[in-house]
């Protein structure tokens, strides 16, 4: 079945402590990005990464780390949390005309 | 840049009814330009899209929307929707030269069907 999957799908945590979600896809796409989802904000871009080896930053960057070392994987670090950085976040892979979303990792810094 | 609006944060309407949820867009280039439905507890899914050709596009559970360029605008609507339908929908626009990455999302619209 082609999906995008993210772990954990939830996660409290404390400030500071670094954690990271991963993201992998498998339909081979080149194309892949991390979404935070605030209430009354929508869905803003964290990063974004064209192929591997290479990302670019989206609207809401600070705070956050990405790596593109396989195509199929990109995970988003938070080097050190902060209450702020409470979301809904959403990884996605896609293609020239559709991207997919995986389901969500709820996470709560404390 | 590209960025999305949706007037309308929150929409009521009773079942069987009809139903349009607004979208107005704002970019200096041509644009793709799509509707995601987020059911509770669930990630986004795609519901229509707009890449060319005709402006009227619809999805296969009864949703349609049109793009007006005159307008700047990309509605959604359902001539009767149902319960199965209670989501927050979302509004979204890419440059086309870049195609359907980066995208720029509205702030949604909750759609709760009434009984």
């Amino acid at each position: 079945e082609a999906q995008v999957t993210q772990n954990p799908r939830y996660l409290i945590t404390v400030t500071g402590k670094k954690l990271t979600v991963t993201c992998s896809q498998n339909m081979n796409h080149e194309y892949m990005s991390w979404y935070r989802q605030d209430p009354g904000l929508g869905l803003r871009q964290i990063y974004y990464s064209m192929n591997v080896e290479v990302t670019d930053k989206g609207d809401v960057p600070e705070g956050y780390k990405v790596s593109r070392k396989e195509k199929r994987n990109f995970p988003l670090i938070l080097e050190s949390p902060s209450p702020n950085q409470t979301s809904l976040y959403f990884c996605a892979s896609g293609v020239a005309n559709e991207q997919f979303f995986g389901p969500g990792t709820r996470l709560t810094v404390l | 840049a590209q960025s999305v609006t949706q007037l309308d944060s929150q929409v009521p309407v009773f079942e069987e009814a009809p139903v349009e949820l607004r979208c107005n867009y704002s970019s200096s280039v041509s644009v793709y330009l799509f509707w995601y439905v987020q059911y509770p507890n669930q990630g986004l899914q795609l519901l229509l899209k707009y890449l060319s050709g005709s402006t009227l596009v619809e999805s296969i559970n009864g949703f349609e929307a049109e793009f007006n360029k005159s307008q700047t605008s990309f509605h959604l609507r359902k001539p009767s929707v149902h319960i199965s339908d209670t989501a927050e929908y979302f509004c979204a626009v890419s440059d086309r030269r870049t195609g359907a990455n980066n995208l720029f999302f509205g702030t949604g619209t909750r759609l709760t069907v009434i009984p």
